[in-house]
């Protein structure tokens, strides 16, 4: 069964303080690994996909990495501003599976 | 550029209504999805559509029903609503539904008493 997984669940952390989020996956027909950003009581906000195992995307403090097996968000000197849920999904033929997202808080 | 747009924004409903909830895609898209979310879980797939055609369903009873419009716009139908129905309903469209990424509407909240 398809199978999406994010760690850690919740993160913390002080505003500058780099760190990565994991979303790992089974890995069968796989079209696409999407991240998505997603404010309390919104839909989700499109980030980046990633298709081929060694691609990377950035934007702004945002890096998406992927590997065969799983991906990784890295946020460099994060801002209040990126405190949300971050949600990783694959695709498969015509629909996305998700994680549960991992929720992340900035402390000023 | 309007990006998805959804209605309404919030519906209460008693168990046993029935719920319409529609969706207008970005311009240009032909595919539309339906996803649901309850709280602290990731959108749930529910159904596809692609040129008026349904092309996914996702494990979801046959309360759940949805039609795609001959302007890309999509309608989901929920009948004899039950209380774990509940949740988040998200519209998403993309270009061609598989190797195109989604992108999401605001949402429709729906609260059943």
């Amino acid at each position: 069964e398809d199978q999406v997984t994010q760690s850690p669940e919740a993160l913390r952390l002080q505003e500058g303080e780099s760190s990565s989020l994991n979303c790992s996956y089974t890995v069968s027909g796989l079209r696409g690994l999407f991240w998505y950003r997603q404010d309390p009581g919104k839909g989700p906000e499109f980030l980046f996909t990633l298709y081929s195992a060694g691609e990377e995307k950035e934007k702004e403090r945002l890096k998406a990495t992927l590997t065969k097996k799983e991906s990784f968000l890295h946020i460099t000197a994060p801002k209040p501003e990126d405190s949300a849920t971050y949600l990783c999904a694959r695709g498969i033929r015509e629909k996305l599976t998700f994680g549960t997202g991992t929720r992340l808080t900035i402390i000023p | 550029d309007a990006g998805v747009t959804q209605s309404p924004t919030h519906l209460i409903k008693t168990r046993g209504q029935h719920v319409t909830l529609r969706c207008s895609p970005i311009s240009g898209h032909k595919s539309v999805s339906w996803y649901q979310q309850v709280l602290g879980q990731g959108p749930q797939f529910i159904f596809q559509y692609y040129e008026k055609e349904e092309r996914g369903r996702g494990n979801f009873p046959d309360r759940f029903s949805a039609r795609q419009f001959p302007n890309y716009s999509s309608e989901l139908n929920v009948n004899a609503l039950l209380l774990g129905d509940s949740a988040l309903y998200l519209c998403a469209s993309s270009l061609d539904g598989r190797s195109s990424e989604q992108f999401f509407g605001p949402g429709t909240r729906l609260t059943v008493l």
